[in-house]
């Protein structure tokens, strides 16, 4: 059964700092992973979806990464902005089912 | 022009009662699904249905049940609410519903069981 982990549960970071969210899963036969931003009262937003194969994937000054043999994903945040606070969730896929999410990092970039 | 609405927004009701979530997706995706964020803000995957298909089921009280009219809707009615209901409930929709796709959500409805 899939289990998805995130760490830390916050994090706070003046604005301009890079950061990294960390994301582990315990099933590791997975040829994918998700990341989304949560904003709050709305609903989930897909930003990135990296393939095993890829290892990596980037969209803006966002960068995920996958590493399936540690069952451990990044997702880089460079020259943070106010406008990045929110949460920020991982989710795996379990075979026969649907994506299983971590419990998310709460982002609060001060300007 | 949204991608995925839900109706509606917020519901507060007493215990005992019925209550229905209405999902659409102009999409034109095959597959939809109802998600259960808890206070602890833990995401659950509850149902998913592709094409009217019921396709995934999890462990979830049979007082709720799922209505897919037509591809692009999928309608969540719980029966006989209860204080545990009380969540944030989130539906989505994907391509084919495969897990290597991106998942498109709507903003989701905040129930309060009184």
């Amino acid at each position: 059964k899939q289990e998805v982990t995130q760490i830390p549960a916050a994090l706070s970071v003046p604005e301009g700092e890079n950061l990294v969210l960390n994301c582990s899963f315990t099933d590791s036969a997975i040829y994918n992973l998700q990341w989304f931003r949560q904003d709050p009262g709305k609903g989930l937003t897909s930003l990135l979806l990296i393939q095993s194969s890829q290892r990596e994937q980037t969209s803006g000054r966002l960068n995920a990464s996958l590493d399936k043999s540690s069952g451990r994903s990044t997702l880089y945040i460079a020259a943070s902005q106010p406008g990045d606070s929110a949460t920020y969730l991982c989710a795996a896929p379990q075979a026969g089912t649907a994506l299983i999410f971590g419990k998310g990092t709460t982002l609060s970039v001060s300007s | 022009d949204t991608a995925v609405s839900q109706t509606p927004k917020y519901l507060v009701t007493q215990m005992g009662n019925d209550k229905s979530i209405k999902c659409e997706q102009n999409l034109g995706h095959d597959t939809m699904y109802w998600y259960k964020q808890d206070s602890k803000k833990f995401l659950k995957i509850m149902f998913s249905y592709n094409n009217k298909e019921l396709i995934i089921n999890e462990t979830v009280p049979n007082r709720f049940s799922p209505k897919s009219p037509d591809k692009a809707h999928l309608n969540l009615h719980i029966n006989s609410l209860e204080l545990g209901d009380s969540a944030v409930y989130f539906c989505a929709s994907s391509q084919e519903g495969s897990t290597n796709e991106k998942l498109f959500f709507g903003s989701g409805t905040q129930l309060s069981v009184l």
